[in-house]
């Protein structure tokens, strides 16, 4: 069965501690693995798309991974702003359109 | 940019009532989809569709209809509520060749007492 896990479920930082946030899959075949952001009282907002392993991409704070067998979101020097819930998503192949995502990881970044 | 609407952020209601949840997307997607997010359990989708008055089940479907008659709108029809369907719905609408960039709207809190 597809399974995707996030790691920690949750994560206290202060601010400028660098640290990173694991997704771990298991799945038939992965066509794509995706990361959003979640804001209480929102729906998640897209962050990030990797189809491959060595796969890389950054967005100011934020640098997502991707491996054959899990993905790291790596925040450097966060900010408060960037408290959020990080979710993980994969597609995999004979998934039309479908997305499976994991739990979650509930980050608060203190000043 | 894109816009997905969900007018109703929070809805109580009975069990065995019937409850109907619209969603709009101003973007002109093919797709779009309803979740539930629950708690420990993450995102899980119910339906969605990939063209007008077509539809697909999803994970959970079951207690769920859909309901697409025009492009910018995906409703969900609960048509007998019980109160496991108490949950946070989420609609989503996503490009043919952007599939996998799903844009969400704010969310509806469901509650059935």
């Amino acid at each position: 069965e597809d399974q995707v896990t996030q790691s920690p479920e949750a994560l206290r930082l202060q601010e400028g501690e660098s640290s990173s946030l694991n997704c771990s899959y298991t799945v038939s075949g992965l066509r794509g693995l995706f990361w959003y952001r979640q804001d209480p009282g929102k729906g998640p907002e897209f962050l990030f798309t990797l189809y491959s392993a060595g796969e890389e991409k950054e967005k100011e704070r934020l640098k997502a991974t991707l491996t054959k067998k899990e993905s790291f979101l790596h925040i450097t020097a966060p900010k408060p702003e960037d408290s959020a819930t990080y979710l993980c998503a994969v597609q995999v192949d004979g998934g039309y359109n479908k997305l499976i995502f994991g739990a979650g990881t509930r980050l608060a970044v203190h000043p | 940019d894109v816009k997905v609407t969900q007018s109703l952020r929070y809805l109580v209601k009975r069990t065995g009532e019937k409850v109907f949840l619209e969603c709009v997307q101003d973007m002109d997607h093919e797709n779009m989809f309803w979740y539930r997010q629950d708690p420990g359990l993450g995102l899980r989708l119910i339906y969605f569709s990939y063209d007008v008055k077509m539809k697909e089940k999803g994970d959970i479907p079951e207690g769920y209809s859909v309901s697409r008659e025009k492009k910018e709108r995906f409703s969900l029809i609960l048509e007998s509520a019980s109160t496991n369907q108490t949950s946070m719905y989420l609609c989503a609408s996503s490009s043919r060749d952007r599939e996998y960039e799903q844009y969400f709207g704010p969310g509806t809190r469901l509650t059935v007492t």
